[in-house]
């Protein structure tokens, strides 16, 4: 199974820069997502890292490292339109048939930009 | 555009009285989900399908059952909802090759009275 720990909640101000961490305790790994949450919508993707290194896209960027089971989302630049919730899901190295790899959501952190 | 659609997006229904969520899919996406989010949670994986092989999470209610009649539609039936089944459902979609990254519909919150 899959154990995700990420902060519950986090306050940043506008046109600064947030690290959003998360840690994972898996029994199998095969790739990291970050979706970011809208208060009442549904989970968009960010970010999607399967080696160890950072991922840049353009304001936002994901780091991973496999051997501590950490990863980070770096947003820079904060818009309030950031305020919402970031979700890190762990992929599962399990294949059961046909190749569907589960994946477990964390409870997400709680994003708050302020002026 | 491609997309991921939830009718409807706000649902109403009375205790005991079943219930029919649907989505549909113009992505051609193999897999299809189901996910519960409460306020504040995590979304719960319910179920998912892969092509027409279902696929039951073990900690599933029976209360819960789903219909996959093609590859564009599917369906979350609640039997007797519940005062702890309101919640907002979750309907996603992958394709079983590359990085796997699931596209979600808007969701359809239900309210049970």
């Amino acid at each position: 199974g899959q154990n995700i720990d990420q902060p519950t909640e986090m306050t940043a101000t506008e046109g600064a820069i947030v690290q959003i961490n998360c840690t994972y305790q898996t029994s199998g790994f095969n790739g990291l997502f970050w979706y970011q949450q809208h208060a009442g919508e549904a989970p968009t993707f960010l970010s999607y890292n399967v080696l160890d290194g950072l991922e840049e896209k353009g304001r936002f960027s994901s780091f991973l490292s496999r051997s501590k089971g950490y990863s980070y989302l770096l947003l820079k630049e904060l818009q309030m339109k950031d305020s919402a919730s970031y979700l890190c899901a762990v992929r599962d190295s399990l294949q059961p048939s046909g190749g569907y790899q589960k994946v477990t959501f964390g409870t997400g952190t709680k994003l708050q930009v302020i002026p | 555009d491609a997309m991921v659609i939830q009718n409807p997006r706000y649902q109403v229904t009375q205790f005991g009285k079943p219930v029919t969520l649907s989505c549909s899919q113009t992505l051609n996406h193999n897999v299809m989900y189901w996910y519960q989010q409460k306020s504040s949670q995590a979304p719960k994986l319910l179920f998912h399908y892969y092509d027409k092989d279902f696929n039951n999470e073990a900690d599933t209610p029976d209360n819960f059952q789903s219909r996959r009649p093609n590859t564009s539609f599917c369906f979350l039936d609640i039997r007797s909802p519940g005062l702890g089944d309101a919640a907002m459902y979750l309907c996603a979609t992958s394709s079983a090759t590359g990085t796997g990254e699931q596209y979600f519909g808007p969701g359809t919150r239900l309210t049970v009275t």
